[in-house]
């Protein structure tokens, strides 16, 4: 399975915006894939964020505020996972994810601390 | 309410065998995909399995093929993992997932709050 490369860590203060990265291997066209965003506190589950495949192609999960987008740097081979307007209660477990096939391929995760 | 209920983790020694559980309730289990993530100590996620409806298809990571089996129970609103040969390296908390498939999309759009296996001698 192709692995997925996120910064293990990030941070930001509040009210700013945080940009979270998954990149993808160089075999693998970010451009043909949904990207995947989770979130995850300690001690929780993952919580469903978004998909984002292009401008046209999104999707927010139930409840998730605005806030929380996504997008694609081609030229990277990257998705992005952009948080605005930064609050406490965002610091958390970032994880991204494709679905190739059948089978399922995490990132390893970025910890957004809010400073 | 959506409510998966994972049962069946606990400690077992290397090289033996365990088999989770996940109750489901709250939707219609045999319209869905299922799967199991699991998520080492301190460590990231990682799919495990996935199952269809019917159970017709199955798929697995790499590092677990010919030792763990994912199957269901329809009548029983129930989806397993039955592991045999556990190494250290399984050593996780096991989440059950809900697989919300619509068109090219795939969201696991429902957890249960996990349970954890330990194989350590």
């Amino acid at each position: 399975q192709p692995v997925l490369t996120q910064p293990p860590s990030s941070s930001a203060s509040p009210g700013e915006s945080a940009r979270l990265t998954c990149t993808l291997p160089s075999d693998i066209n970010v451009g043909s894939y949904n990207i995947y965003w989770y979130q995850q506190k300690p001690g929780s589950p993952p919580r469903y964020l978004l998909y984002y495949y292009s401008d046209s192609d999104k999707g927010q999960g139930s409840g998730v505020p605005s806030r929380f987008s996504g997008s694609k740097d081609a030229s990277a081979n990257t998705g992005i996972l952009l948080i605005s307007g930064l609050q406490s209660e965002d610091e958390a477990d970032y994880y991204c994810m494709i679905w190739p096939s059948n089978a399922v391929v995490f990132g390893g995760g970025t910890k957004l601390t809010v400073l | 309410e959506v409510q998966l209920v994972e049962s069946g983790g606990g400690l077992v020694q290397p090289g033996g065998s365990l088999r989770l559980s996940c109750a489901a309730s709250g939707f219609t289990f045999s319209s869905y995909w299922m799967s199991w993530v699991r998520q080492a100590p301190g460590k990231g996620l990682e799919w495990v399995a996935n199952i269809k409806q019917d159970g017709s298809e199955k798929y697995y990571v790499d590092s677990v093929k010919g030792r763990f089996t994912i199957s269901r129970d329809n009548a029983k609103n129930s989806l397993y993992l039955q592991m045999n040969s556990l190494r250290a390296e399984d050593t996780a908390v096991y989440y059950c997932a809900r697989v919300c498939r619509d068109g090219y999309n795939r969201i696991f759009d429902y957890w249960g709050q996990g349970t954890l296996v330990t194989v350590s001698s």
